[in-house]
């Protein structure tokens, strides 16, 4: 049973570069999420989708986007990275209206 | 302005003692509280929760309290393990979805053999 699972592990970009963090769940959760972990900070909230087909922004949604592919998928993109955007990523789901409770084990992303 | 907040950034005890981990709250919102535990390189894994009716949730060797009119949760754990040794994160939620949970910054907690 994978959980949560997110693609890639580590990314290095040069600033204005662009991708996509990729995040799949098998546990048929209507939830997911996509949070930051920076440095003495706890996990920031970057964007949420409650169900397939929607999506809302969260604490720091500015510089990401986000596509809820399908029920499985929910993807964040960096369309023109910056070193603010440094940072350890985590996708999350849970069941409808939960707090997250299923994370992936994260992406670490430096932006030079 | 932190809504959750980890005083403690680091907390060392000996293997098989009590080890309490602090958080408080501002927000009077909250209804209910979470702890995660993260080792390095993984994801944080849901550990116990509570919700504001109660008090006090136990689940094994993990005690979650819960003082409302101190704003106040703690996360006790007896005895302590050396498998215990992670970031401990508590986050709180209103209840009304999980998009608003906030996270503490975390403690991270040694258990020495």
């Amino acid at each position: 049973n994978a959980g949560v699972t997110q693609t890639p592990k580590f990314q290095v970009l040069k600033t204005g570069q662009s991708m996509t963090l990729q995040c799949a769940q098998d546990m048929n959760h209507n939830s997911m999420y996509w949070y930051r972990q920076d440095p003495g900070m706890g996990l920031r909230l970057i964007y949420y989708s409650a169900s397939e087909g929607t999506t809302d922004k969260g604490e720091v949604p500015n510089g990401y986007n986000v596509s809820r592919l399908n029920k499985r998928e929910f993807s964040l993109r960096l369309e023109s990275a910056a070193p603010s955007q440094t940072s350890v990523y985590f996708c999350a789901s849970s069941a409808r209206d939960r707090p997250p409770l299923h994370f992936g084990n994260g992406t670490r992303l430096t932006v030079t | 302005d932190q809504q959750v907040k980890q005083n403690s950034p680091s907390l060392s005890v000996q293997e098989g003692r009590i080890s309490i981990l602090n958080c408080d709250y501002t927000n009077s919102m909250f209804d209910y509280f979470l702890w995660y535990k993260k080792y390095p390189a993984e994801g944080p894994t849901f550990l116990i929760s509570i919700s504001s009716i109660k008090d006090k949730n136990e689940d094994g060797r993990f005690t979650v309290f819960l003082n409302k009119s101190a704003k106040h949760l703690s996360l006790h754990i007896v005895p302590s393990q050396p498998g215990d040794s992670a970031v401990y994160f508590c986050a709180a939620d209103s209840n009304t979805g999980g998009f608003k949970t906030i996270f503490g910054a975390g403690t991270r907690l040694f258990v020495k053999a």
